[in-house]
């Protein structure tokens, strides 16, 4: 069946510094990919997505691009912030209809 | 627009009993999934409604039910619930629920099962 890995966590940066979060899929056919954050306390948010191969999805300096032949959907921000502390996770969806599958999320950590 | 609301937002309920969650899309919206949330399971998928059908169902027992109604508002209900139901709720909506649609989430119900 169709599943999605990434990294875990937690990762810990200081302000300022590169994020990376590691997000390979495995599926049929051609899902649309998906990066949602969830604050603590609260349901998830879209950050990003992108529905075909090749597809940049960006969105308040977070950005992703599909990958068909690596079959990954990394996320990157160049500069984090203490703001940016939540759970990340990377989904896809394939089959008409809401049914979207979550990796298992990374939790990251910005410090000041 | 008002977001997907959820209610209610904390619930604690006795094993063997019955609860029901509901979820108001957002309007406009036909298509509302239901996912769990645990610490060791993660986010699963439990079914989707379009146009008061189920469209879509995950590997949950039967127990878990939902429905949807014409205005798309939906209800989950989770029967004889066991200790292991206890995690958060989540219902999302989207316009009609095509795999390149945006799910809008709601900010979940917490149900703990004692």
């Amino acid at each position: 069946g169709d599943s999605v890995t990434q990294m875990e966590g937690p990762v810990t940066l200081s302000e300022e510094a590169f994020l990376t979060i590691n997000c390979t899929y495995t599926a049929t056919g051609y899902p649309s990919l998906f990066w949602y954050v969830q604050y603590p306390g609260e349901g998830l948010q879209l950050l990003l997505k992108a529905t075909k191969a090749d597809d940049k999805g960006s969105n308040k300096g977070f950005e992703a691009t599909y990958r068909k032949e690596t079959t990954s959907f990394h996320l990157e921000k160049g500069s984090v912030q203490v703001s940016d502390s939540a759970v990340y996770f990377c989904a896809l969806n394939k089959a008409a209809g809401n049914k979207l599958t979550f990796g298992g999320g990374t939790r990251v950590l910005v410090k000041p | 627009k008002a977001g997907v609301t959820q209610t209610p937002r904390y619930l604690i309920k006795t094993r063997g009993q019955q609860v029901t969650l509901s979820c108001s899309p957002i309007s406009g919206h036909r298509s509302v999934s239901w996912y769990q949330q645990t610490p060791g399971q993660g986010l699963q998928f439990l079914f989707e409604y379009f146009s008061e059908t189920q469209r879509n169902k995950g590997n949950f027992p039967g127990r878990f039910s939902g429905r949807q109604f014409s205005n798309s508002r939906s209800e989950m209900n989770v029967s004889t619930l066991e200790l292991g139901d206890s995690a958060l709720y989540l219902c999302a909506s989207s316009l009609v629920g095509s795999e390149t649609d945006t799910q809008y989430f709601g900010p979940g119900t917490r149900l703990t099962v004692l």
